[in-house]
């Protein structure tokens, strides 16, 4: 069956250290992969995106990685802040030629404490 | 940035009557919306997706006539929960990628709404 696992439901760094967030999915194909944040009581909002053909991808503090053969994709957060408190989830779009449909994983909620 | 809007944030309302939730674009059109529902401590899970002048396609499990949805314009898609009933509670959020941009483009999520059925 079609399965997507992120590491741990909860995630407790200290500020200042890097946040290492993990997806690893079963029976998918994806075409890329996507990572969102999402706030208690919010709508997630869109982080990076990185494509099948990719290893790698940044953006200011954040890295993923995408390793099709292990089918894993790691998210960090560098010098981490209590700010970045928050739900991550990982989304997998495996796209048929309409408009992307994702499928979510179950989502880490990672806690930064001073 | 491209926002998403959704009317109401919240809604009670008793067994047995129905609730419409609205999903606006505010700056950008979109043929399609997508709309999720989350469950306490749970991800999102896709319910079915809104296609703007025809009809929604629904995700295995949904029951397309309790669930209605009606896409009438580039920035409008609805979605009527009919005969509501205490198991329907749960935090419904609707999403939309820009026209022209439906793949391999993030999506813009809407804040949500939450829905309680006494």
């Amino acid at each position: 069956s079609q399965k997507i696992e992120q590491n741990s439901e909860a995630l407790n760094i200290q500020e200042g250290k890097t946040a290492t967030l993990t997806c690893n999915y079963t029976n998918y194909s994806p075409a890329y992969l996507q990572w969102y944040r999402q706030d208690p009581g919010r709508g997630p909002v869109f982080l990076l995106l990185i494509r099948e053909n990719e290893k790698e991808k940044r953006k200011e503090r954040l890295k993923v990685t995408f390793d099709t053969t292990l089918k894993q994709s790691l998210f960090h957060i560098t010098a981490s802040q209590p700010a970045d408190s928050a739900t991550y989830l990982c989304a997998l779009d495996c796209h048929t030629g309409t408009a992307s449909k994702l499928t979510f994983g179950t989502g880490t909620r990672l806690q930064v404490t001073l | 940035g491209a926002v998403v809007s959704q009317h109401p944030s919240w809604v009670i309302c008793k067994s047995g009557t129905s609730v419409k939730i609205e999903c606006r674009s505010l700056d950008f059109q979109a043929t399609t919306m997508f709309w999720y529902r989350q469950f306490p401590k749970q991800s999102l899970m896709l319910m079915a997706t809104s296609n703007e002048g025809s009809k929604a396609t629904y995700e295995q499990g949904v029951e397309k006539d309790k669930f209605l949805i009606n896409h009438a314009s580039l920035t409008l898609s609805t979605l009527t929960v009919t005969s509501a009933h205490p198991e329907d509670s749960s935090f419904y959020i609707c999403s939309a990628p820009p026209l022209g941009r439906d793949f391999l483009y993030e999506q813009y999520f809407g804040p949500g709404t939450r829905l309680t059925v006494t």
